[in-house]
């Protein structure tokens, strides 16, 4: 167990629809980061937060927004969805802000079915 | 651009043999590497990482080495055990970001 949560563990949706998942950090972590693995893929950065301001931005679809709350949650919202928006999604956690490497810890990710 | 490639998508070794994934990268400007495991219905977890500066990191079984002239960095798992059986990415940071950018994978089985 990392110690990162992230719920839910599964969400099947229809396209076109809106879907949030959610990551909680392990206790201290100030830096959250987002992933996304489709299908015998590597995983894709979307997006990180530190002590929530938005700090990197990957390869993130427009039709998708991220955000960490003052308690250091974060969420992940997926709107106008589309079949190839099906994958699993990681958030990971870790201590530094990231100007030095640091080790991430990853949750057990979310799996999203768009059908 | 696939900047990080895991050119071999599986690998089986014998128990008690070593185990060399590799990676390669096409991007001079990666400042650390870093190897992930994961295991099915798990999320990654860090293996272990090395800075751009050094060619050689060891932890245990675990040791990474560096070739930067040849954009090539591996992971040597000695001895291999089965319960290194997983699948296996090598991730790279590009200087003065805060990204990671992730190879594909390699599966490693471990037979008994």
């Amino acid at each position: 167990d990392s110690g990162v949560t992230q719920t839910p563990k599964h969400l099947i949706t229809a396209t076109g629809q809106r879907v949030t998942l959610r990551c909680s950090p392990r206790s201290g972590d100030l830096s959250v980061y987002w992933y996304q693995q489709s299908l015998d893929q590597g995983l894709q950065f979307l997006i990180h937060y530190y002590n929530g301001e938005e700090r990197a931005k990957g390869n993130i679809l427009e039709r998708f927004s991220a955000q960490q709350f003052p308690d250091l949650h974060s969420e992940l919202n997926l709107s106008s969805l589309e079949l190839g928006d099906s994958a699993l999604y990681f958030c990971a956690s870790s201590v530094a802000s990231g100007g030095q490497v640091d080790t991430q810890y990853f949750g057990p990710g979310t799996r999203l079915t768009v059908l | 651009d696939q900047q990080v490639k895991q050119n071999s998508p599986s690998l089986s070794v014998q128990e008690g043999r070593i185990s060399i994934l590799n990676c390669d990268y096409t991007n001079s400007m990666f400042d650390y590497f870093l190897w992930y495991k994961k295991y099915p219905a798990e999320g990654p977890t860090f293996l272990i990482s090395i800075s751009s500066i050094k060619d050689k990191n060891e932890d245990g079984r675990f040791t990474v080495f560096l070739n930067k002239s040849a954009k090539h960095l591996s992971l040597h798992i000695v001895p291999s055990q089965p319960g290194d059986s997983a699948v296996y990415f090598c991730a790279a940071r590009p200087s003065g970001t805060y990204k990671y950018i992730f190879g594909t994978g390699t599966r490693l089985k471990v037979l008994a």
